[in-house]
Parts: structure tokens; sequence; C-alpha cells
């Protein structure tokens, strides 16, 4: 299995240009989510999806958009570039945790963007 | 939402065991506690998580108080790749479908060689 993967490692942008970082895993998880680490900080949630066809906003979903076509593919869209949004951003799966909140979460090994 | 209390930064020489040291006390009776590290430019990586028992895995132990209110993260011998930092998390969920862990500042561990 090759876990979460990231794509891609490292991004320069200028403010206003728009990308997508893309996020894959390999394990059939449900759950996905993306999450941004600014320096020194922990980690905040952007977006989160249950199952393909359904996302919905985490903690900050600003000027981020994202879609599941399918259980494997979970792609963050920034739709106008701005440095405030120089970031570290991080992809997570897991079984659907249902209420029990018990399972662990895999991490991708992220994707560095910064806005000039 | 229940929070955690850590210490920021802890010191350990290589080959001894370390304690990583976390308060929840508005821990509520269906939060599980969880633990992740962060090694140096990498995403966070599951370590452990329970409920009310103390719980072993090959990583390490988690001690968890009879009052839920604290638990303790136990490597049993330090090595230079356990250098990291440790986050101990209250996983929340919600009916909705968000499944979100709060990640706080952590504990810094430095080992010693």
């Amino acid at each position: 299995n090759a876990g979460v993967t990231q794509t891609p490692k490292f991004q320069v942008l200028k403010t206003g240009q728009s990308m997508t970082l893309q996020c894959a895993q390999d394990m059939n998880h449900e759950y996905m989510s993306w999450y941004r680490q600014d320096p020194g900080m922990g980690l905040r949630l952007i977006h989160y999806s249950v199952g393909a066809g359904i996302t919905d906003q985490g903690e900050v979903p600003n000027g981020y958009n994202v879609s599941r076509s399918t259980t494997e593919d979970f792609p963050l869209r920034l739709l106008s570039a701005a440095p405030s949004q120089t970031s570290v951003y991080f992809c997570a799966s897991t079984a659907f945790p249902g209420a029990a909140a018990s399972y662990e979460q895999y991490f991708g090994p992220g994707t560095r963007l910064t806005v000039t | 939402d229940a929070k955690t209390t850590q210490p920021n930064s802890m010191e350990s020489n290589e080959e001894e065991p370390v304690h990583l040291p976390c308060n929840h006390s508005t821990i509520s009776g269906t939060d599980y506690i969880h633990w992740y590290r962060q090694l140096p430019s990498q995403g966070p990586e599951y370590v452990i998580h329970g409920l009310t028992s103390n719980v072993n895995n090959r990583m390490a132990s988690l001690a968890i108080a009879e009052d839920r209110k604290s638990s303790t993260l136990i490597l049993h011998r330090a090595t230079l790749r356990d250098a990291a930092v440790y986050y101990c998390i209250l996983p929340t969920y919600s009916g909705a479908g968000s499944y979100q862990l709060t990640f706080g500042k952590g504990t810094k561990l430095s080992v010693i060689p």
C-alpha cells in the first residue's frame, strides 16, 4: 500500500493564480480530509468528505473548493491564491469513524505552498 | 469541546524511557484519547489511542488515569528517531459526519545521544 499520496511536494504561486493540490489513498477509506499547518501552529481542518459525492466545510474553508468523484481521490482547489494561504497542506484519510471517534487517521507527506 | 494541555517541550536521553503527560480535565465519557506525532518536515503519524484502559502497541504505551482527566504516553526506550512533536488529541465527531483532530502545539521531544 502506498497509503496517502500528495502532489506536488512544493509549489510557488503568484497572488491570484489558481491551482489544484492532489490527494489519493489506496486503503479504500471512506473519510478524507484536508488540513493546513501554518508555521509553529497545529493543523486546522479545511474541508472533509465522508464518501464519494459528499463533501463539507471544516474550520477554515474560505478560498478553497473540494470535490470527491471517487473513493480514492480528494483534490483541493485554490480558487485565487493569496499570501495568507502560504502554508503546508496535509491530506488525511480514515475508515469511516462513526460515532466512536476511535479510528486512526493516515496523513500524506504534505504540500508546501508559497504564495507571493 | 474538550481541550488538552501538554508541556511545550521535554528532553530525554537516548535508550531511556520517556513519559509524555497530557491533561484533559473536561473530557467526556465518550471521548477517545489519541496520540499522534510529527517528525520534522513530515505529516502527522498515528501513535496510539485508548478510551479507559491502558493500551500497548509496538510503538508505545498509553496510561490513562482512573478519572480519565489525564493520560501519559510512554516510549519505553527513546531513540533518535523518536525526536518529534507529540500531540495529545480528543477527536470530535459530529452527527453531520465531521471527524476532526484538533492539533494544539504539542510537546516537542528532544532525544540526546
